[in-house]
């Protein structure tokens, strides 16, 4: 049973660049959340997607956006890249009739330069 | 609106000791909580959590927690710490309906 995949793990990109990152879910999940760490902080909630629409969002602004896929995979893209989006993206997957844990990926470690 | 704290931003125990980490919460209504553990440059793993009934759960690699709704405070504990149980310790919370909410985390230093 796979869990969260992520990808890329790493990558690099410069400031007012474009970035997409991709999650699938871990199997049987049809809820899929963002979040972005920051070094030495905890996760901060980006967005959440459920039957392909965003449901709930964060304290994020509109650079920030995302899509889910019939499959429930997702994509978070992050425009205009600041020097300050560097972080730790985490996915995190869910069943949204079960009030239960989050499952989280391994995460994309984004740096800006 | 869901807040977590976690007052201490390292805790230092020798190992075979016990250890506890500390988690306040502040919500409207019933809460869940949850516990995670992060290794370096890793994914949060879950480690247990609370949604309804008995107050004390139990949960992975011989963790438990203690949910107390008078002092809204959800500790971790185990009774005896090994080394490898040196990570980054995230307590959250959520409300129906409403996302996850993360503490800034506690850093737990096992000492051989």
């Amino acid at each position: 049973d796979a869990g969260v995949t992520q990808s890329p793990t790493h990558l690099i990109k410069t400031r007012g660049q474009q970035v997409t990152l991709r999650c699938s879910p871990k199997s049987g999940h049809d809820t899929v959340s963002w979040y972005q760490q920051a070094l030495g902080q905890g996760p901060q909630f980006i967005f959440q997607y459920y039957e392909e629409e965003e449901r709930q969002r964060g304290n994020f602004p509109d650079r920030f956006s995302g899509h889910q896929f019939p499959n429930y995979s997702s994509e978070l893209n992050v425009n205009a890249l600041l020097l300050g989006d560097s972080a730790l993206y985490l996915c995190a997957s869910s069943l949204a009739i079960v009030t239960g844990e989050l499952f989280f990926g391994e995460g994309s470690r984004l740096t800006v330069l | 609106a869901q807040s977590v704290a976690q007052p201490e931003d390292q805790v230092n125990v020798a190992e075979g000791n016990p250890l506890t980490v500390k988690c306040t919460y502040s919500v409207s209504g019933n809460p869940y909580l949850f516990w995670y553990v992060q290794y370096p440059n890793r994914g949060l793993q879950f480690l247990l959590k609370y949604i309804t009934g008995d107050n004390l759960v139990k949960g992975s690699y011989g963790f438990e927690a203690e949910f107390n709704k008078s002092q809204t405070s959800f500790h971790l504990k185990k009774p005896s710490a090994l080394v490898s149980d040196s990570a980054l310790y995230f307590c959250a919370v959520r409300q129906d309906g409403q996302n996850f909410v993360f503490g800034p985390g506690t850093r737990l230093s096992v000492l051989p």
